[in-house]
């Protein structure tokens, strides 16, 4: 069955430090997306991503935060500047249409 | 804006016995919903989904839920639970372009 990859599974970084968190999507769906989840607290949205170009944007995805999908299969999530605040489970998420998403298994990024 | 309320953060059952999750949401128009379960240290899994019809509807694992627009509610329900099924449990509705998630819900299952 396919399925949403997403590696590393664990990450740790530096605070300050950048770091690209990678994810490959079901190979024919259109939509893309992130999550996170903050240990002990709800998975909250924080992008998605439609024919190239970011759809629609939470306010915890601010100027630190960029999404790419660089070729055809990839889609990457990156922090220019770690806070220690980032440290979270970030979950990618794909579908064939906006009315569900598959999730990956996540990568959990520690910043120390 | 779109809101979900699991007002249950924890919930204990013995192997065997029934299980129902509460859920509720805010959102004007029909909503979609879903439930998701997360094994501890795993990703997010699709238990069922609801988006119109049939307001009782089947999932993986015996699981079902039943959309009750009056009570905006989205109860997820299984007659007999496993051992297997301690996780975490979400749901979620969906809004523009996004999934709103509940806080969740933690099953904890007794021998």
């Amino acid at each position: 069955e396919p399925e949403v990859t997403q590696t590393p599974s664990h990450q740790v970084t530096q605070m300050g430090q950048e770091v690209i968190l990678r994810c490959v999507p079901i190979s024919n769906h259109l939509y893309f997306y992130w999550y996170r989840q903050i240990l002990g607290q709800k998975v909250e949205f924080l992008v998605s991503f439609y024919n190239n170009e970011i759809s629609e944007k939470s306010e915890i995805f601010d100027d630190q935060f960029s999404v790419e999908r660089p070729d055809g299969s990839n889609f990457t999530l990156k922090i220019r500047s770690t806070k220690l605040e980032d440290s979270a489970m970030y979950f990618c998420a794909s579908s064939i249409v906006d009315t569900e998403a598959f999730f990956g298994q996540g990568t959990r990024l520690t910043v120390v | 804006a779109q809101s979900v309320t699991q007002p249950d953060i924890h919930i204990t059952v013995s192997e065997g016995a029934s299980l129902e999750l509460r859920c509720n949401y805010s959102y004007g128009a029909t909503p979609y919903l879903f439930w998701y379960v997360q094994s501890p240290g795993q990703g997010l899994q699709l238990l069922l989904k609801y988006f119109s019809g049939d307001t009782l509807v089947q999932g993986i694992k015996g699981f079902e839920a039943e959309f009750k627009r009056s009570q905006s509610s989205f109860n997820l329900r299984k007659p007999s639970v496993h051992w297997s099924d301690a996780a975490e449990y979400f749901c979620a509705v969906r809004g523009a372009q996004k999934l709103v998630f509940g806080q969740g819900t933690r099953l904890t299952i007794n021998p």
